[in-house]
């Protein structure tokens, strides 16, 4: 089955860059995407990327696939004590097909501490 | 994306009780999902709500604990049966196949019922 993999801590400085890490198996997934979960709140998709591509930046975001590895990573520029949260990985699941069927695996989460 | 809610956002529940929790989006969608997030845990989903038909179920999730309805695209319920401490978890419905989304994966959550069971 799907399994997905992230560190689950990482801390670092107001205003470094956090990069967080995602290891994925299921080579058939289409999109790949970060959510993020502030204390007491549901997930909130934050980006994402389709599986033919290499990178995608989104502001302060980006993210790069290396599919032949199936790692994804998450980097935030300027990281700020606002962008302390959880941060999840999420695969989608094809069905033998090779169509989806709209299920996601996720991964364990990564707490991310921004120190001021 | 769409505007989803929850109710109610906390409870705190008494051991061989029940609880029913409401999940309202303000658009028709194709999928609705319900999961629960023990505390330090990731997501794990209990099954998929089907309009019209009985939900599907994860591995490890049965009807009979966790009745759930979807009457119309709009709007689903999950029931936790029979409560034990063990179910005190955050219980989050998602939904996918939004018009105008990203594919028909991507799922946009609501904000979560944190559900206590004494």
């Amino acid at each position: 089955g799907e399994d997905v993999e992230q560190s689950l801590f990482l801390s670092v400085r107001e205003g470094d860059s956090s990069v967080i890490n995602c290891t994925y198996t299921d080579s058939s997934s289409t999109y790949l995407y970060w959510y993020k979960q502030e204390p007491g709140a549901g997930l909130q998709l934050l980006t994402y990327i389709f599986s033919n591509m290499d990178m995608k930046q989104d502001q302060r975001l980006t993210v790069l696939l290396n599919k032949k590895d199936k790692h994804l990573s998450l980097r935030i520029a300027d990281t700020q004590t606002g962008d302390s949260a959880i941060y999840f990985c999420a695969e989608s699941s094809a069905n033998a097909g090779g169509t989806s069927y709209g299920k996601l695996t996720f991964g364990q989460g990564t707490i991310l501490t921004v120190h001021p | 994306s769409a505007v989803i809610s929850q109710k109610p956002s906390r409870d705190i529940c008494q051991r061989g009780t029940s609880l029913t929790i409401q999940c309202q989006v303000d658009s028709q969608v194709t999928m609705m999902f319900w999961y629960r997030q023990q505390p330090g845990q990731s997501l794990t989903l209990i099954a998929t709500a089907n309009q019209g038909s009985e939900a599907t179920y994860e591995s490890g999730f049965v009807i009979d604990k966790f009745p759930i309805s979807r009457p119309n695209l709009t709007f689903s319920t999950l029931t936790v049966s029979n409560m034990s401490p063990e179910d005190s978890s955050i219980y989050l419905c998602s939904v996918g196949g939004l018009a105008g989304a990203i594919s028909t994966d991507t799922q946009y959550f609501g904000p979560g019922t944190r559900l206590t069971v004494l």
